[in-house]
Protein backbone atom coordinates (compact mmCIF):
# COMPACT_ATOMS: atom_id res chain seq x y z
CA UNK A 1 0.00 0.00 0.00
CA UNK A 2 1.10 3.71 -1.21
CA UNK A 3 2.20 5.72 1.84
CA UNK A 4 2.76 9.47 1.77
CA UNK A 5 3.78 11.54 4.90
CA UNK A 6 3.68 14.75 5.69
CA UNK A 7 5.08 15.75 8.40
CA UNK A 8 2.79 17.75 10.13
CA UNK A 9 -0.70 17.10 10.98
CA UNK A 10 -1.16 21.13 12.06
CA UNK A 11 0.91 24.00 12.23
CA UNK A 12 0.92 27.60 13.32
CA UNK A 13 3.31 30.33 12.13
CA UNK A 14 3.34 33.99 12.09
CA UNK A 15 3.67 36.25 9.24
CA UNK A 16 7.05 36.50 7.34
CA UNK A 17 8.45 33.22 8.99
CA UNK A 18 9.97 30.84 6.31
CA UNK A 19 8.29 27.43 6.79
CA UNK A 20 8.93 24.12 5.53
CA UNK A 21 6.25 21.56 4.72
CA UNK A 22 8.04 18.04 4.03
CA UNK A 23 6.36 15.59 1.93
CA UNK A 24 8.18 11.74 2.10
CA UNK A 25 6.89 8.87 -0.36
CA UNK A 26 7.69 4.95 -0.01
CA UNK A 27 6.61 3.80 -3.47
CA UNK A 28 9.26 4.92 -5.95
CA UNK A 29 6.73 7.57 -7.33
CA UNK A 30 8.33 9.58 -10.10
CA UNK A 31 5.93 12.31 -9.74
CA UNK A 32 4.82 14.73 -6.50
CA UNK A 33 2.91 17.15 -6.08
CA UNK A 34 2.07 19.99 -3.56
CA UNK A 35 -1.26 21.61 -4.10
CA UNK A 36 -3.23 23.85 -1.57
CA UNK A 37 -7.04 23.30 -0.83
CA UNK A 38 -9.46 26.30 -0.25
CA UNK A 39 -13.10 26.15 0.72
CA UNK A 40 -15.15 26.76 -2.73
CA UNK A 41 -11.74 27.04 -4.42
CA UNK A 42 -10.80 23.06 -4.60
CA UNK A 43 -7.95 21.82 -4.89
CA UNK A 44 -5.57 24.02 -6.91
CA UNK A 45 -1.73 22.89 -8.07
CA UNK A 46 1.05 24.92 -6.83
CA UNK A 47 3.97 22.99 -7.96
CA UNK A 48 4.75 19.87 -9.81
CA UNK A 49 7.69 17.99 -9.50
CA UNK A 50 8.16 14.67 -12.51
CA UNK A 51 11.48 13.47 -11.12
CA UNK A 52 14.24 14.04 -8.84
CA UNK A 53 15.86 17.89 -9.00
CA UNK A 54 12.73 18.49 -11.64
CA UNK A 55 10.24 20.66 -10.85
CA UNK A 56 7.17 23.07 -12.96
CA UNK A 57 5.52 25.62 -11.31
CA UNK A 58 1.34 24.80 -11.20
CA UNK A 59 -1.49 27.33 -11.32
CA UNK A 60 -0.65 29.19 -8.25
CA UNK A 61 3.25 29.10 -7.57
CA UNK A 62 3.58 32.91 -6.29
CA UNK A 63 5.48 32.69 -2.12
CA UNK A 64 6.22 29.36 -2.82
CA UNK A 65 9.47 27.11 -3.55
CA UNK A 66 10.23 23.98 -3.91
CA UNK A 67 12.88 21.14 -3.50
CA UNK A 68 13.46 17.69 -4.38
CA UNK A 69 17.08 16.76 -3.48
CA UNK A 70 15.76 12.71 -3.06
CA UNK A 71 13.18 10.77 -5.11
CA UNK A 72 11.21 9.99 -1.90
CA UNK A 73 11.05 13.44 -0.45
CA UNK A 74 9.35 16.65 -1.89
CA UNK A 75 9.45 19.67 0.18
CA UNK A 76 7.70 22.98 -0.15
CA UNK A 77 8.59 26.19 1.02
CA UNK A 78 6.98 29.43 1.83
CA UNK A 79 9.47 32.03 1.53
CA UNK A 80 7.22 34.71 3.64
CA UNK A 81 4.36 33.54 5.24
CA UNK A 82 1.41 35.74 4.86
CA UNK A 83 -2.06 35.19 6.27
CA UNK A 84 -3.65 34.04 2.92
CA UNK A 85 -1.54 31.23 2.70
CA UNK A 86 -3.52 29.63 5.58
CA UNK A 87 -4.89 26.79 3.66
CA UNK A 88 -4.44 22.94 4.09
CA UNK A 89 -1.87 21.62 2.06
CA UNK A 90 -1.69 18.56 0.51
CA UNK A 91 1.16 16.38 -1.09
CA UNK A 92 0.33 13.78 -3.50
CA UNK A 93 2.53 11.42 -5.65
CA UNK A 94 2.06 8.77 -8.68
CA UNK A 95 4.01 6.93 -10.73
CA UNK A 96 4.54 8.78 -14.36
CA UNK A 97 2.74 5.66 -16.29
CA UNK A 98 -0.28 6.97 -18.14
CA UNK A 99 -3.00 6.41 -16.07
CA UNK A 100 -1.80 6.28 -12.71
CA UNK A 101 -3.86 7.79 -9.88
CA UNK A 102 -2.57 10.21 -7.12
CA UNK A 103 -1.97 9.25 -3.58
CA UNK A 104 -2.65 11.50 -0.98
CA UNK A 105 -0.97 12.50 2.23
CA UNK A 106 -3.35 13.52 5.30
CA UNK A 107 -3.04 16.97 4.84
CA UNK A 108 -1.33 19.85 6.93
CA UNK A 109 -3.45 22.64 7.67
CA UNK A 110 -1.79 25.58 8.06
CA UNK A 111 -2.00 28.32 9.76
CA UNK A 112 -0.08 31.84 9.10
CA UNK A 113 -1.00 34.57 12.18
CA UNK B 1 -15.24 27.19 -19.40
CA UNK B 2 -13.73 25.10 -16.05
CA UNK B 3 -11.71 22.54 -17.35
CA UNK B 4 -13.35 20.22 -15.03
CA UNK B 5 -16.38 20.70 -14.07
CA UNK B 6 -19.05 19.12 -11.19
CA UNK B 7 -22.33 20.14 -9.60
CA UNK B 8 -20.85 20.74 -6.18
CA UNK B 9 -24.75 20.52 -4.38
CA UNK B 10 -25.22 19.32 -1.56
CA UNK B 11 -27.35 16.16 -3.14
CA UNK B 12 -29.51 15.43 0.28
CA UNK B 13 -30.31 11.46 -0.92
CA UNK B 14 -32.66 9.76 1.37
CA UNK B 15 -30.73 5.90 2.94
CA UNK B 16 -31.19 3.22 -0.05
CA UNK B 17 -31.67 5.94 -2.76
CA UNK B 18 -29.65 5.38 -5.59
CA UNK B 19 -27.55 8.91 -6.88
CA UNK B 20 -25.69 9.98 -9.95
CA UNK B 21 -22.99 12.59 -10.33
CA UNK B 22 -21.83 14.07 -13.66
CA UNK B 23 -18.40 15.42 -14.41
CA UNK B 24 -17.88 17.40 -18.01
CA UNK B 25 -14.12 17.94 -18.93
CA UNK B 26 -12.90 20.83 -21.86
CA UNK B 27 -9.55 18.76 -22.82
CA UNK B 28 -10.58 15.81 -25.67
CA UNK B 29 -6.98 14.65 -25.31
CA UNK B 30 -7.52 13.20 -21.62
CA UNK B 31 -6.18 10.02 -21.26
CA UNK B 32 -7.13 8.68 -17.72
CA UNK B 33 -10.01 9.91 -15.12
CA UNK B 34 -10.99 8.98 -11.74
CA UNK B 35 -13.17 9.67 -9.04
CA UNK B 36 -11.71 10.13 -5.75
CA UNK B 37 -13.79 10.77 -2.55
CA UNK B 38 -13.07 13.21 0.26
CA UNK B 39 -14.53 12.78 4.04
CA UNK B 40 -14.97 16.51 5.68
CA UNK B 41 -11.21 17.74 6.81
CA UNK B 42 -9.30 14.56 5.44
CA UNK B 43 -7.41 14.05 2.16
CA UNK B 44 -8.60 12.86 -0.65
CA UNK B 45 -8.84 8.83 -1.39
CA UNK B 46 -8.78 6.88 -4.63
CA UNK B 47 -12.78 5.66 -4.98
CA UNK B 48 -12.16 4.39 -8.62
CA UNK B 49 -10.52 4.55 -11.99
CA UNK B 50 -13.07 5.09 -15.35
CA UNK B 51 -12.17 2.86 -17.90
CA UNK B 52 -13.72 3.24 -21.41
CA UNK B 53 -16.16 0.12 -21.18
CA UNK B 54 -17.16 1.44 -17.96
CA UNK B 55 -16.56 -0.20 -14.60
CA UNK B 56 -18.62 -1.00 -11.17
CA UNK B 57 -17.17 -2.14 -7.52
CA UNK B 58 -19.75 -2.84 -5.61
CA UNK B 59 -22.55 -0.28 -5.06
CA UNK B 60 -20.43 1.98 -7.34
CA UNK B 61 -20.57 2.50 -10.88
CA UNK B 62 -18.44 4.68 -13.41
CA UNK B 63 -18.67 5.66 -16.95
CA UNK B 64 -16.98 7.33 -19.10
CA UNK B 65 -18.84 9.19 -22.49
CA UNK B 66 -15.67 10.28 -24.56
CA UNK B 67 -17.66 11.39 -27.50
CA UNK B 68 -19.67 14.19 -24.97
CA UNK B 69 -16.88 14.54 -22.65
CA UNK B 70 -17.97 13.84 -19.43
CA UNK B 71 -17.47 11.25 -16.60
CA UNK B 72 -20.04 9.55 -14.28
CA UNK B 73 -20.69 8.02 -11.19
CA UNK B 74 -23.51 6.09 -9.91
CA UNK B 75 -24.42 4.95 -6.33
CA UNK B 76 -26.86 2.86 -5.35
CA UNK B 77 -28.73 1.88 -2.67
CA UNK B 78 -26.54 4.55 -0.54
CA UNK B 79 -25.63 4.37 3.28
CA UNK B 80 -25.09 6.88 5.74
CA UNK B 81 -21.53 6.20 5.49
CA UNK B 82 -21.51 7.60 1.98
CA UNK B 83 -21.56 10.79 3.05
CA UNK B 84 -18.72 12.53 1.87
CA UNK B 85 -17.87 15.02 -1.17
CA UNK B 86 -16.92 13.34 -4.26
CA UNK B 87 -14.13 14.35 -6.35
CA UNK B 88 -13.74 14.05 -10.52
CA UNK B 89 -10.28 13.96 -11.57
CA UNK B 90 -9.07 13.95 -14.97
CA UNK B 91 -5.44 13.26 -16.26
CA UNK B 92 -3.82 14.15 -19.58
CA UNK B 93 -1.12 12.93 -21.64
CA UNK B 94 2.51 13.32 -22.36
CA UNK B 95 5.01 13.95 -20.57
CA UNK B 96 3.55 16.04 -17.34
CA UNK B 97 0.18 14.25 -17.34
CA UNK B 98 -1.30 17.54 -15.97
CA UNK B 99 -3.55 16.53 -13.02
CA UNK B 100 -6.97 18.90 -12.98
CA UNK B 101 -9.39 17.88 -10.09
CA UNK B 102 -13.11 19.34 -10.13
CA UNK B 103 -14.31 21.34 -7.05
CA UNK B 104 -16.38 18.42 -5.96
CA UNK B 105 -19.87 16.90 -5.42
CA UNK B 106 -20.82 16.81 -1.81
CA UNK B 107 -22.97 14.31 -1.06
CA UNK B 108 -25.30 13.83 2.06
CA UNK B 109 -27.42 10.30 2.89
CA UNK B 110 -29.88 11.14 5.59
CA UNK B 111 -31.49 8.37 7.70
Amino acid sequence: DVKVTQSSRYLVKRTGEKVFLECVQDMDHENMFWYRQDPGLGLRLIYFSYDVKMKEKGDIPEGYSVSREKKERFSLILESASTNQTSMYLCASSLSTGGSPLHFGNGTRLTVT
Amino acid sequence: RKEVEQDPGPFNVPEGATVAFNCTYSNSASQSFFWYRQDCRKEPKLLMSVYSSGNEDGRFTAQLNRASQYISLLIRDSKLSDSATYLCVVRGSGGYQKVTFGIGTKLQVIP
